[in-house]
């Protein structure tokens, strides 16, 4: 199976900061990687697909991008309503797998 | 619009089968894919299969030979059957179709 080995599992940055989350595929899965927000109670909402592309409806504050099995999720300028926790999930290959995740908190 | 619900019991028994319906509507089964997903109380999001367009399924190994899924397109449903239900199978569980349009879930508890 592709591991997804995503980093930092917390992350508290203050409103305004540039923020970078990580997910490093185990094995190569081109850019079948997606992005997730997952607000408490709420259903995971697609923030990225295929590494770089935003959503329908996403702020443009959010980017992804990739160099070699890296790939990164960036928020320009934190702000209040971004605090969540993200998910990458890879595609490429079955099964699926998901990173652990990271929860964006406020310092 | 599109819409993805899924109807299912809040307990199940230990070592019993859990059975999900994921009903869907502003879209067509045999058009999209759709997934399960499914997240422990307080843990990350775990990929347990999917339904695809074609009608072919796909499994997570994880699940070995416990978990199958099946559709009915005229009602525009998807199912998930999960058997021998451990208390570590207590989640919620998602259907989703590709990953774009996400059910609310269904908080399944496995009781003992």
């Amino acid at each position: 199976d592709i591991q997804m080995t995503q980093s930092p599992s917390s992350l508290p940055a203050s409103l305004g900061d540039r923020v970078t989350i990580t997910c490093r595929a185990s094995q190569d899965i081109g850019n079948y990687l997606r992005w997730f927000q997952q607000k408490p109670g709420k259903s995971p909402r697609l923030m990225i697909y295929g590494a770089t592309n935003l959503a329908a409806g996403v702020p443009s504050r959010f980017s992804g991008s990739r160099s070699g099995s890296d790939y990164s999720l960036t928020i320009s300028s934190l702000e209040s309503e971004d605090m969540a926790d993200y998910y990458c999930l890879q595609s490429k290959e079955s099964p699926f797998t998901f990173g652990a995740g990271t929860k964006l908190e406020l310092k | 619009q599109v819409q993805l619900k899924e109807t299912g019991p809040d307990l199940v028994q230990l070592t019993q089968t859990l059975s999900i319906t994921c009903t869907v509507s502003g879209f067509s089964l045999t058009t999209y894919n759709v997934h399960w997903v499914r997240q422990p109380p307080g843990k990350g999001l775990e990929w347990m299969g999917a339904m695809w367009n074609g009608g072919g399924t796909d499994y997570n190994s994880a699940f070995k030979s416990r978990l199958s899924i099946s559709r009915d397109t005229s009602k525009s449903q998807v199912f998930l059957k999960m058997n021998s239900l451990q208390t570590d199978d207590t989640a919620k569980y998602f259907c989703a179709r590709q990953f774009q349009y996400w059910g609310q879930g269904v908080m399944v508890t496995v009781s003992s």
